[in-house]
């Protein structure tokens, strides 16, 4: 099972909107809506920001949405702030012998 | 409040054995599925291994299978991960993660705890 596909890095203003991708396949992000997203500040143990896809956990900020097609999932960050620089991380249910995969990560930079 | 706090971690010989623990807090331990992640350095985040609330089920990742075992002890609100034949490549910052209530079993990761860091070096 490989790690799910994310662009190494994402930059924006503040204010802006961004999107980062995750691309994985029809065994994994294509083949369930099980596709959750983490925010990761360094040193600072992961944040869940979404589940099932689309659900945001009541403490996460309606500034994160998240969406799928086909194969690929996405992570929307409206109205970037400076707090938002950090990781971010998709992972997908997969079915198979090892059970969830995360991507491989994207920096999110505020400039 | 949630609490996990991992132990542990620390340098091992290449072959060797190492039990990391997880001492929870804050919440009814046995209601919940627990989880092992882990970040080598400068890596992203890699799934380890989970077992469900009930302890009926226990899941790898096929780069651990085999050589670790997560187990869990419902009286003393632990989980543990016991590591074998260690290898370089399993060098990690190791955390301990309780899955969501609202949907069990679908690795969906709500309160993780700070992390142990495991070095696998001769």
């Amino acid at each position: 099972q490989s790690a799910l596909t994310q662009p190494a890095s994402v930059s924006g203003s503040p204010g802006q909107s961004i999107t980062i991708s995750c691309t994985g396949t029809s065994s994994d992000v294509g083949g369930y809506d099980y596709v959750s997203w983490y925010q990761h500040h360094p040193g600072k143990a992961p944040e869940l920001m979404i589940y099932d896809v689309n659900n945001r956990p009541s403490w996460v900020s309606n500034r994160f949405s998240g969406s799928k097609s086909g194969n690929t999932a996405s992570l929307t960050i409206s109205g970037l702030q400076a707090e938002d620089e950090a990781d971010y991380y998709c992972s997908s249910y997969t079915g198979s012998s090892t059970l969830y995969v995360f991507g491989t990560g994207t920096r999110v930079t505020v400039l | 409040q949630v609490q996990l706090v991992e132990s542990g971690g620390g340098v091992v010989q290449p072959g060797r054995s190492l039990r990391l623990s997880c001492a929870a807090s804050g919440f009814t331990f046995r209601h919940y599925g627990m989880h092992w992640v882990r970040q080598a350095p400068g890596k992203g985040l890699e799934w380890v291994a989970a077992m469900w609330y009930d302890g009926t089920n226990k899941y790898y990742a096929d780069s651990v299978k085999g050589r670790f075992t997560i187990s869990r002890d419902t009286a003393n609100n632990m989980l543990y991960l016991q590591m074998n034949s260690l290898r370089a490549e399993d060098t990690s910052v190791y955390y301990c993660a309780r899955e969501i209530a609202a949907r069990p079993n679908l690795g969906y990761l709500d309160y993780w705890g700070p992390g142990t860091l495991v070095t696998v070096s001769s």
